[in-house]
């Protein structure tokens, strides 16, 4: 069964330091893969997504990912976090077949400190 | 242009009661439609997927139904609430735009926050 992991519920950073959110999948085939941002009471965001192509995968706000077929992982990246940053970020991937429907992970809480 | 509306934003109903959370599509037709729901603020639970009009699967049995009356209408409802069916609602479609992959996603309401008291 396809699964995305996500290791930590939490991530910490100072406004202006890079910061990365970790992702790690499993999945049977090719992977498509997703990062969504929930601000409170708010619905999901896309910021990225990766299907095919290069495997640097630029986004919405400045993020960006990476995919690693090798680690199986698709890591959240931004060279400069911002206090408006802090949110809820998910990590997803398709499940095929007749559903098509997205698998989330857990979850990542980050909050970026002034 | 492709937009996803969820309604109501916020809804406060006690035990027992009925419910009904509508999502409609614009700008697409034969859509495939999703509910999810979000417990504690955190992970999210498919509930329902619709590939068709009147054609509805469900991922968990719970005491929630859903419907699909129209082509971009998906409909959530329940005939008595229970204090477990608390939770932030999300509405969500597969997005298919010019080109497979550059136009392949999946778009979220804007959510229905559910308290039953």
């Amino acid at each position: 069964a396809q699964s995305v992991a996500q290791p930590e519920d939490q991530v910490n950073v100072a406004e202006g330091n890079p910061l990365t959110v970790k992702c790690t999948y499993s999945v049977s085939g090719n992977p498509y893969l997703f990062w969504y941002v929930q601000y409170p009471n708010r619905g999901l965001q896309f910021l990225l997504k990766y299907i095919t192509g290069d495997n640097l995968v630029k986004g919405s706000y400045g993020f960006e990912a990476e995919f690693n077929k090798s680690q199986t992982s698709f890591h959240l990246k931004k060279p400069s976090a911002l206090v408006s940053d802090s949110a809820l970020y998910f990590c997803a991937v398709r499940d095929g077949g007749a559903t098509n429907k997205l698998i989330f992970g857990t979850g990542t809480l980050l909050a970026v400190q002034p | 242009s492709q937009t996803i509306h969820q309604w109501p934003a916020t809804l406060v109903q006690p035990v027992g009661s009925p419910l009904s959370l509508e999502c409609t599509v614009e700008g697409t037709s034969n859509p495939n439609l999703y509910w999810y729901r979000q417990a504690a603020g955190r992970g999210l639970q498919l509930l329902f997927y619709s590939v068709g009009i009147g054609q509805i699967s469900s991922e968990v049995p719970q005491n929630l139904s859903a419907s699909r009356p129209q082509d971009r209408q998906f409909i959530l409802s329940s005939k008595k609430l229970l204090l477990s069916d608390s939770g932030f609602y999300l509405c969500a479609w597969r997005t298919s735009g010019q080109g497979f992959y550059p136009g392949y996603g999946y778009t979220f309401g804007s959510g229905t926050r559910l308290t039953v008291v």
